[in-house]
């Protein structure tokens, strides 16, 4: 069953490094999201991207974000300068669109821990 | 605001003691509902997705079922590997289609 990759699985860094978490989506999925999980809290959206452009993005995600889809395949998240508070585990999603009903069911892939130290 | 609240947090159930979950959700427009599993350190699963009031499916021994402001995951005569945590999640109209808002999860322990 196809399924989204995320790499790596686990992520140490230093507070104000620049990490960047990788993600390759379902092969025929247009559609692709980050999300992100703090220990203890509920799974709350990042971005949504489509056709090479940010469709919506949180109020989580300023400045220091940034996400690209630099080839056919992967899908990344680039945080420019980390803080603690980004500590969290990151989840990309991908789908194929709108079902029959105007609904979009999204596949997550396993999640990047992330932690800044 | 859009918000989902699940209930209970935790709930630890005997193998074979059927039980119910409980997503109650404000949103200004429902798209859907899905109903995820997360297993320790993995993303969501996804389960079900709901449209409308009255709407039910079904899977193996879990069982969705929606209202205008709830919906509830049934899970008949459970066994160990239906241990996980449950998450709902609401797509709101007027937002980007897979923006979902999602509850905190209940966590589910099934004893043999």
């Amino acid at each position: 069953e196809p399924e989204v990759t995320q790499t790596p699985s686990h992520q140490v860094t230093q507070m104000g490094q620049e990490v960047i978490l990788r993600c390759v989506p379902i092969s025929n999925h247009l559609y692709f999201y980050w999300y992100r999980q703090i220990l203890g809290q509920k799974v709350e959206f990042l971005v949504s991207f489509y056709n090479n452009e940010i469709s919506e993005k949180s109020e989580i995600f300023d400045d220091q974000f940034s996400v690209e889809r630099p080839d056919g395949s992967n899908f990344t998240l680039k945080i420019r300068s980390t803080k603690l508070e980004d500590s969290a585990m990151y989840f990309c999603a991908s789908s194929e669109g709108l079902d029959a009903r105007g609904a979009e069911k999204l596949f997550f892939g396993s999640g990047t821990q992330l932690s800044v130290l | 605001e859009d918000q989902v609240t699940q209930s209970p947090e935790a709930l630890r159930l005997q193998e074979g003691e059927s039980s119910s979950l409980n997503c109650s959700y404000t949103v200004s427009g429902l798209r859907g509902l899905f109903w995820y599993r997360q297993d320790p350190g993995k993303g969501p699963e996804f389960l079900f997705t709901l449209y409308s009031a009255g709407e039910e499916k079904e899977k193996e021994r879990l069982k969705a079922t929606l209202t205008k402001k709830e919906s509830f995951l049934h899970i008949t005569a459970p066994k160990p590997e239906d241990s996980a945590t449950y998450l709902c999640a609401v797509s709101p109209r007027g937002t980007s289609y897979g923006k979902l808002t999602f509850g905190q999860g209940t966590i589910l322990t099934v004893h043999p």
